[in-house]
């Protein structure tokens, strides 16, 4: 059974400086990761998504890295803004089916 | 395009009674999912459908909830008897299987059973 883990819980930045939010998963045949935030009582905004065959994807200031060897995947976040402040969560599919398991996300803070 | 679509967005009904949430995936899409969100539990998959289908639903909690779709444009997910365990927020997403199956969430229906 995939098991997703996003430490930590909560990260608190300065604005303007570069992060990485972390995303670790049990078994490594996954089909595709996505990246999602999610802002205080709002759904899901898809970010970024990694295809199995992909090491990495960008999209602006956000860059999204994926190494199945290691079960790894990260969101690095350069030059952090106060609009970034919300939750991320990772989620990965795996092969066979189309359901995604979610982290349980980091809770990213932006202090201005 | 609009995205997906939830409605109501917001409910608040007594325990016993029946609820029906519903979702207009996104023009074109081929795939539906119902998710759960709580505090405790995270998001949770209830159940989803391909081609209007249902292919998986081991995450339906139990015989209260069903779901449906009776076309490519429209979903419910209906509780009935509603009880107080079952407040979160419910989400609907679509996705098109067979591209790069990207899901797409909708804003979601916050369900309050008192």
């Amino acid at each position: 059974k995939q098991e997703v883990t996003q430490i930590p819980a909560a990260l608190s930045v300065p604005e303007g400086e570069n992060l990485v939010l972390n995303c670790s998963f049990t078994d490594s045949a996954i089909y595709n990761l996505q990246w999602f935030r999610q802002d205080p009582g709002k759904g899901l905004t898809s970010l970024l998504l990694i295809q199995s065959s992909q090491r990495e994807q960008t999209s602006g200031r956000l860059n999204a890295s994926l190494d199945k060897s290691s079960g790894r995947s990260t969101l690095y976040i350069a030059a952090s803004q106060p609009g970034d402040s919300a939750t991320y969560l990772c989620a990965l599919m795996n092969f066979g089916n189309e359901k995604l398991t979610f982290g349980t996300g980091t809770r990213l803070t932006i202090i201005p | 395009d609009a995205g997906v679509i939830q409605s109501p967005r917001h409910e608040v009904t007594e325990m016993g009674q029946e609820v029906t949430l519903r979702c207009k995936p996104i023009s074109g899409h081929n795939s539906l999912f119902w998710y759960r969100q709580t505090m405790m539990r995270g998001l949770e998959l209830l159940i989803y459908f391909n081609n209007n289908v249902p292919i998986d639903d081991s995450g339906m909690p139990e015989d209260r909830f069903s779901a449906k779709m009776p076309n490519a444009s429209f979903s419910t997910l209906k509780i009935q008897p509603s009880e107080p365990r079952d407040s979160a927020v419910y989400f609907c997403a679509s996705s098109l299987l067979g591209v790069d199956n990207e899901q797409f969430f909708g804003p979601g229906t916050r369900l309050t059973v008192l």
